[in-house]
């Protein structure tokens, strides 16, 4: 089946650098990725749909400025935590639809950012 | 996207079937039924989706009653390794998935 791999998959960073997280499909192209985010023992929040070669929209209560997403091809989203502070530390997880398929969505691994 | 609803946690024998319900009265015509599960610390995994016939993979069966208000997931033979969150979510199959707060399904040996 189609396969969405997120690297890296746990991350430790100092309060106030940037970190980035990418997302890649790896037999598929994805013109639209998403990303969620999960905090310990809640389920998933979507953060933000991640459109290849245009802006990516925001959820409500999403900073675009701090989490700045770039769909730079049909098999790459990135997604930079910024400034990062410890209430940012969380399970960052991105997900893309195999259109050309089933249609699924697949997840990847997720991502584990502490920050300290 | 319709809204649905879950049991908090259930529990199941080794070997037995584990029978999951969802309800999802307000589905629309167009929506499908998605059921994924996330086992702790990985993203979630793709199980099986229906629009209104039964179906059935390698993981799992998806029965869907026939006024699609409500469906059932089926793991026809549970083992330990199937102990995870199960979410089932309605949805058109365009737009990003709402997960909520999903069944967690506890295998006991």
């Amino acid at each position: 089946g189609a396969v969405v791999s997120q690297h890296p998959s746990r991350v430790i960073c100092k309060s106030g650098t940037s970190v980035k997280i990418e997302c890649r499909s790896l037999d598929f192209q994805a013109t639209t990725m998403f990303w969620y985010r999960q905090f310990p023992k809640q389920s998933l929040m979507l953060m933000a749909t991640s459109n290849e070669g245009s802006k990516a929209t925001y959820e409500q209560g999403v900073e675009k400025d701090k989490f700045l997403i770039n769909h730079a091809s049909l098999t790459l989203s990135t997604l930079t935590v910024t400034s990062a502070h410890p209430e940012d530390s969380s399970f960052y997880i991105c997900s893309a639809r195999d259109y050309g398929n089933t249609g699924e969505l697949f997840f990847g691994e997720g991502s584990r950012l502490t920050v300290l | 996207d319709a809204k649905t609803t879950q049991p908090p946690s259930m529990d199941c024998a080794e070997g037995r079937a584990a029978n999951l319900p969802c309800n999802h009265s307000t589905i629309s015509g167009n929506e499908y039924v998605y059921w994924y599960r996330q086992i702790h610390s990985q993203g979630p995994q793709y199980i099986i989706h229906g629009l209104k016939n039964n179906e059935t993979n390698e993981m799992a069966s998806l029965i869907i009653t026939e006024d699609r208000k409500s469906s059932t997931l089926i793991l026809p033979h549970a083992t330990l390794r199937d102990t995870a969150v199960y979410y089932c979510i309605v949805g058109t199959g365009r737009r990003a998935l709402t997960f909520g707060s999903g069944t967690r399904l506890q295998v006991q040996p």
